[in-house]
């Protein structure tokens, strides 16, 4: 059964800090997804990571992914409020366009 | 183009009762999938449907039923509710290929008393 280990679930930090979300995941995969769910909204997808060594950015967030390690960390440069929600990962299960097993999620709040 | 579009969008149903939730994938999405979210278990997939076949699905009891028609259009049915079906359900579309981004509805949000 493949598990996702997000950490940390919860996190406070200052507005201009840096920090990185982490996402473990316990069976072979090299398919990740980041999503992003403010509250009582929807999951909006911020990135599809492919392949070992995936590296994508979007504005202050970057993703990575390393399949051998089976990790996957989102990295949150000089954080504004505006990025305050709760950010979950999600790994494929099988081949094909398959469902998703997702973190716990890692409730951010950004404060100034 | 038009999102993931799911309805309605808020319901109150009284344990016992059946449910039935709509959703409509973006244009040219022929997989749809259904994710349970609740504050204790988190995001749970229900099942995934392709071309109105059920491809996948998930470790939920008998009472969870789905089906998609030739449009791509899919409903959820839930049967015999109970106080624990209280979550927000969510519909996702894709793309037929693997990799391929994964898009979420709003969301149908279900209170059970």
């Amino acid at each position: 059964e493949l598990k996702v280990e997000q950490n940390p679930l919860f996190l406070s930090m200052q507005e201009g800090k840096n920090y990185t979300i982490y996402c473990n995941y316990s069976t072979t995969s090299d398919r990740l997804y980041w999503y992003r769910q403010d509250p009582g909204k929807s999951l909006e997808s911020l990135f599809v990571l492919l392949s070992n060594g995936a590296v994508k950015q979007e504005g202050r967030l970057m993703a990575s992914l390393d399949t051998k390690a089976r990790l996957s960390t989102l990295h949150i440069t000089a954080a504004v409020h505006d990025l305050s929600a709760t950010y979950f990962c999600a790994v494929d299960i099988q081949s094909g366009n398959t469902p998703l097993v997702f973190g716990k999620g890692t409730r951010l709040s950004v404060i100034a | 183009k038009a999102g993931v579009t799911q309805t309605p969008r808020y319901l109150i149903k009284t344990r016992g009762q059946q449910v039935t939730l709509s959703c409509s994938p973006i244009s040219g999405h022929r997989s749809v999938s259904w994710y349970q979210q609740t504050p204790g278990q988190g995001l749970q997939f229900l099942f995934e449907y392709f071309s109105e076949t059920q491809r996948n699905k998930g470790n939920f009891p008998g009472r969870f039923s789905g089906r998609q028609f030739s449009n791509s259009r899919s409903e959820m049915n839930v049967s015999t509710l109970e106080l624990g079906d209280s979550a927000l359900y969510l519909c996702a579309s894709s793309l037929a290929s693997s990799g391929n981004t994964i898009y979420f509805g709003e969301g149908s949000w279900l209170t059970v008393v």
